[in-house]
């Protein structure tokens, strides 16, 4: 079983939709969840960052934690065409940090 | 707004020749990393470094891989002699302190082994 699993994709969903992207992990020892938007040929740019279980929300944006369920999810509401980018979940232990990523979904948002 | 730095944006080279990537990660960050990503897959972690010693590496990352923070700008990334499949996109990144909400990636090399 891998450790991080992301479905790839792609996502295409008109403007204006919600956007609902996950990611399941194995590993019970994760404690630090993100979001990465990565644009072609580009650096992942970190969005959203959550500790342990629960929401946060930024904006357009919300992130959720299951960790009994081991999945984490995030949303985009009223998404628009500039969202359209590779969307990466990463996780950590802790530690030095190392991030685990899973393998990112390509998502299209169509005008 | 500060950002980590990359040089060059692509390189090529031929097997079995040396590369060292450069990276100028943010000014007041204390935690280095460097990852990749081959063309298609996920990005992977290779090494952290820390207090200029190396914190935790990945299986990927053996001897002839090695890291270097040459000044107190600078943190590199050398291979010593490139195989077909390091061809890739590395990228740096820093973090202000060990947690891992706060790594901010730089734009990466694009690699192209020969």
């Amino acid at each position: 079983q891998k450790e991080v699993e992301q479905d790839p994709g792609p996502l295409s969903v008109p403007e204006g939709a919600i956007v609902s992207l996950n990611c399941t992990y194995s590993n019970s020892a994760f404690q630090y969840f993100m979001w990465y938007r990565q644009y072609s040929r580009k650096g992942p740019e970190l969005l959203m960052y959550t500790y342990s279980s629960g929401n946060k929300e930024d904006g357009r944006f919300t992130a959720q934690v299951d960790k009994s369920s081991k999945y984490i999810s995030l949303f985009i509401r009223d998404s628009q065409p500039s969202d359209s980018a590779t969307y990466l979940c990463a996780m950590s232990t802790g530690g030095y940090n190392k991030l685990i990523f899973g393998a990112g979904t390509r998502l299209a948002v169509h005008p | 707004e500060p950002e980590v730095t990359q040089t060059p944006s692509h390189q090529v080279t031929q097997m079995g020749q040396e590369v060292i990537l450069r990276c100028v990660p943010i000014s007041n960050h204390l935690y280095f990393y460097w990852y990749r990503q081959i063309l298609g897959q996920k990005v992977e972690f290779l090494v952290s470094f820390y207090n200029n010693e190396i914190s935790e590496k990945s299986e990927i990352f053996d001897d002839q891989f090695s890291v270097e923070r040459p000044d107190g700008s600078n943190f590199t990334l050398k291979i010593r002699s490139t195989k077909l499949e390091d061809s890739a996109m590395y990228f740096c990144a820093s973090s202000v302190k060990r947690g891992a909400d706060t790594q901010y990636f730089g734009p990466g090399t694009r690699l192209t082994v020969l």
